[in-house]
């Protein structure tokens, strides 16, 4: 089962800051929080992923609450581009042969 | 990033014969493939990670004689669907880590299967 909780859809304006939540109340201390999106009818795309620390690079930023319960992807500016369904993982550090887990993702409209 | 690339993009196939999907990584070298499979406006669900060399790991409730996967080579990994009958019409998708960064996967394209 997947250890995450999203909200299930989630609309936001063009050129607005989409921030997208999930619950991760039961991750362990060593496991890490990735998200990956997935456009229509194309395979996964991996965005971001951290530890502890809040994560940036130049397609989102992450940010984990202190207590790693909790964790937001930014995008700061949505383009049209940006629909999708965004998940939210939570794997271990054995990386290389840890599989990943979907859970139902949340599909984000971008509206113009 | 790393590119990986999956071949045939979509295939159409009558019941009861059987279908190879390629599965290639173009810039890097793959020990370790894994292989989902996506029912319409469903999650992925892993079906089987495929291991170079060796025999591949299947999840609880995939049959593996009808899923064949065969991981000849660091950069190639088939998967066989045996028989094929309508209720396996899905989006089969792969992935791969690198080993610059193992801690991420890269994933294909996609293949869309309609078995008539």
């Amino acid at each position: 089962d997947a250890k995450t909780t999203q909200p299930p859809s989630m609309d936001c304006a063009e050129g607005r800051a989409a921030n997208l939540p999930c619950n991760h109340s039961t991750i362990s201390g060593n496991e890490y929080v990735y998200w990956y999106r997935q456009i229509h009818s194309q395979g996964p795309q991996y965005i971001i992923h951290g530890l502890k620390n809040n994560e940036t690079n130049e397609m989102a930023s992450l940010i984990i609450t202190e207590d790693r319960k909790s964790s937001t992807l930014i995008l700061p500016h949505a383009t049209l581009r940006d629909t999708a369904v965004y998940y939210c993982i939570v794997r271990g550090a054995n990386f290389g042969n840890e599989k990943l887990t979907f859970g139902t993702g949340t599909r984000l409209t971008i509206i113009p | 990033g790393a590119v990986v690339s999956q071949h045939p993009s979509r295939v159409i196939c009558k019941s009861g014969t059987s279908v190879k999907i390629e599965c290639r990584s173009l810039d890097f070298q793959a020990t370790t493939m894994f292989w989902y499979r996506q029912f319409p406006k469903k999650s992925l669900m892993l079906m089987a990670t495929s291991n170079e060399g060796s025999k591949a790991t299947y999840e609880q409730g995939v049959e593996k004689d009808k899923f064949l996967i065969n991981h000849a080579s660091l950069t190639l990994s088939t998967l066989t669907v045996t028989s094929a009958h309508p209720e396996d019409s899905s989006f089969y998708i792969c992935s791969a880590p690198t080993r610059k960064r193992p801690d991420t996967q890269y994933f294909g394209p996609g293949t869309r299967l309609t078995v008539l």
